[in-house]
């Protein structure tokens, strides 16, 4: 079982629309837990962390975390064309450990 | 501002030389990650350095594979003899504590021929 789990997609969501990015985690004992963005041929960028269960929010993203479940998700709310990238999620706890990424394309 | 700087941004070389590759984290910053990402691949960890504690080399391929963070601040990855299977973009990360966002450099793309 891989430590950070997303699914690969590619996940397409109409303009305008929520899309719902969606990551799993093995290790109980994580502390804190980042989202990044990373266009092609770009370095990843952060976009939210959150460290306490509950929803986090910055401007049309919301990041949401659940520990019960092992469970973290990043909202994107009114979807533009410049948010097709790939969205990473990472785990800390001794070090830190990313998922191998989701693909977004949002339809114009 | 000064963020995480890597050099070079391109580096071809011929298949069995050795490579440097640099990174200067942001001033500050206790802790330098080093990643592998392969083309259109996720990002393979490397090595981690955490202030003076003993890096988590965990991730290292091979033994062709070193790396070193002098004075706390600069870190050079080493890769010796390479081969072509080392082609990717090689990404730094600092970050000002063991709980905090990464910040990360714009990598370096190495291409082995």
């Amino acid at each position: 079982q891989k430590e950070v789990e997303q699914n690969s997609g590619p996940l397409s969501v109409p303009e305008g629309a929520i899309a719902s990015l969606n990551c799993t985690y093995s290790d109980r004992g994580s502390q804190s837990f980042f989202w990044y963005r990373q266009y092609s041929g770009k370095s990843p960028e952060l976009i939210m962390f959150i460290y306490s269960n509950g929803d986090k929010e910055d401007g049309r993203f919301t990041a949401q975390l659940n520990k019960a479940s092992q469970y973290v998700s990043l909202l994107i709310r009114d979807s533009q064309p410049s948010d097709s990238a790939t969205y990473l999620c990472a785990a800390f706890r001794e070090k830190l450990t990313f998922g191998t990424g989701t693909r977004l394309t949002i339809i114009p | 501002g000064a963020g995480v700087s890597q050099s070079p941004s391109n580096k071809v070389t011929e298949k069995g030389k050795d490579v440097e590759l640099r990174c200067d984290p942001i001033s500050g910053h206790t802790a330098l990650y080093w990643y592998r990402q392969s083309l259109g691949q996720g990002l393979e960890f490397l090595i981690y350095f955490q202030g003076n504690s003993a890096p988590d080399k965990s991730g290292l391929p091979s033994d062709r594979f070193s790396a070193e963070r002098t004075g706390g601040s600069v870190s050079t990855l080493t890769i010796q003899r390479t081969q072509q299977e080392d082609s990717a973009v090689y990404l730094c990360a600092s970050t000002q504590g063991r709980n905090q966002p990464q910040h990360f450099g714009d990598g370096t793309r190495l291409s082995i021929l």
